[in-house]
């Protein structure tokens, strides 16, 4: 695609449920990654992927969070018992390699709002 | 580990005045460092870049910033302010470690009055 894409773009659940949150990154772009951005705060680094690896998942906040990315191209963010604290919006960025400066491009984010 | 402090959270200026955001940086290696801008219902985009060639970067809508390595700063800079630059502002640092893992400071709002 033009650009990065993440779906869905506002998500509502409850307390204790389990969240997807999908990025399709540029075409070509090898690398890939998840930040959060809470109101008022910069994104906040979480993983980030070089093809199908994650290459630093230094930035997940505990055991609740994972992410995917099996085939080195879409990858997923998932959330299983979510919490109040992590209502947040999570940024998807990705980046080429080749471009050696880590120039990152952004999607609109996934807005996450746990009840 | 790198890290970014940008001063000031809001920033309010009168258009036509000189912008002046302040950021930063640590880093135990290079950096590249980086400004983004966020408009209001948009995605975070790339105003301009520092990656060890010229100190003095010159970037998108007459923005500017100079990488400082004595003083470990890299301030963005615009001559006269515009409304629509009204934005939020991220400054960023990134080192390759065989890969990039780029972290952003707390970002900066600026305010442009008419």
């Amino acid at each position: 695609g033009a650009g990065v894409s993440q779906t869905p773009s506002n998500k509502v659940t409850e307390k204790g449920k389990y969240v997807e949150l999908r990025c399709d990154p540029i075409s070509g772009h090898t690398a890939l990654y998840w930040y959060r951005q809470s109101l008022g705060q910069g994104p906040e680094f979480l993983i980030y992927f070089q093809g199908t690896g994650a290459a630093d998942d230094s930035g997940l906040p505990n055991d609740r969070f994972f992410a995917v990315r099996p085939e080195g191209s879409v990858s997923t963010l998932k959330i299983q018992r979510t919490e109040r604290g992590d209502s947040a919006v999570y940024l998807c960025a990705s980046s080429l390699q080749a471009d050696n400066t880590g120039e990152l491009f952004f999607g609109e984010g996934s807005r996450l709002t746990v009840l | 580990a790198q890290s970014v402090t940008q001063l000031g959270s809001h920033v309010s200026v009168s258009e036509g005045a000189l912008v002046l955001l302040r950021c930063n940086y640590s880093s135990s290696v290079p950096p590249y460092l980086f400004w983004y801008v966020q408009y209001p219902n948009q995605g975070l985009q790339l105003l301009l870049k520092y990656t060890s060639a010229a100190t003095l970067v010159k970037g998108i809508n007459g923005f500017e910033a100079e990488f400082k390595k004595s003083e470990t700063s890299f301030h963005l800079t615009k001559p006269s302010a515009h409304m629509s630059d009204a934005a939020e502002y991220f400054c960023a640092v990134s080192v390759n470690t065989g890969g990039f893992k780029t972290i952003f400071g707390a970002g900066t709002r600026l305010f442009v009055k008419a």
